[in-house]
């Protein structure tokens, strides 16, 4: 059972948008920072976001992530085939004092 | 390039123990933060540990407190994870990971990534 909550699966066609949500609570998202990670089948993650909003160098501006209260949101515009991937997100928890991350949730491009 | 190549993954008996190591090379790893996360067949990300740049600071996940401890070798570009007592559910993809943390800030990411070292915890 993991702190953050993610969907376990969503789905869009190409070109379209999607938004993946992450659920925590007061002691984790609500009072931290969130990042985002893509990882690619059979390969390590990647760091896409930073601090809620920030994208990392040379990731392209259809990803862009937000934050309200205890949840982050993770949107990808003009979805494409090669986005398909699962995504993590991550924060650190200031009660438990650990890194936590979500379930992750698996973005299939139909 | 910023590069973490982690050893020592292999086939360990339940009880046994094993000692992961990963290489930095291509950035400044003395100033770095590290982390080792974990992923087990078919889950999600599991974070394990975390190690200051100078490891001052040294945090673990609850579960696993006492049977995995962290080090680093700043003169050898070298972090270590050190994993005892080991049991079917630590059969898992391990990564080295290198980042940032701000504890008071609850700014925690990982922007460097190895490849993974795979362990697996059968008889």
């Amino acid at each position: 059972q993991s702190v953050l909550t993610q969907p376990p699966s969503v789905s869009a066609a190409p070109g379209q948008r999607v938004t993946i949500s992450c659920s925590g609570g007061t002691s984790n998202i609500g009072n931290t920072y969130v990042s985002w990670y893509q990882q690619l089948p059979g390969t390590a993650p990647k760091l896409l976001i930073y601090e809620n909003n920030k994208r990392v160098s040379g990731i392209p501006d259809r990803f862009s992530g937000s934050k309200s209260g205890t949840s982050a949101t993770l949107v990808i515009t003009g979805l494409q085939t090669g986005d398909e991937a699962d995504y993590h997100c991550e924060t650190w928890d200031t009660s438990l004092n650990t890194g936590v991350f979500g379930g992750g949730t698996k973005l299939t491009v139909l | 390039e910023e590069q973490l190549l982690e050893s020592g993954g292999g086939l360990v008996r339940p009880g046994g123990s094993l000692r992961l190591s990963c290489a930095a090379s291509g950035f400044t790893f003395r100033s770095y933060a590290m982390n080792w996360v974990r992923q087990a067949p078919g889950k999600g990300l599991q974070w394990i540990s975390h190690i200051s740049s100078s490891s001052t600071n040294i945090y673990y996940a609850d579960s696993l407190k006492g049977r995995f401890t962290i080090s680093r070798d700043n003169a050898k570009n070298s972090l270590f994870l050190e994993m005892n007592s080991l049991t079917d559910e630590d059969t898992a993809v391990y990564y080295c990971a290198g980042g940032y943390l701000d504890v008071w800030r609850g700014n925690w990411y990982l922007d460097i990534w190895g490849r993974g070292t795979l362990v697996s915890v059968s008889s």
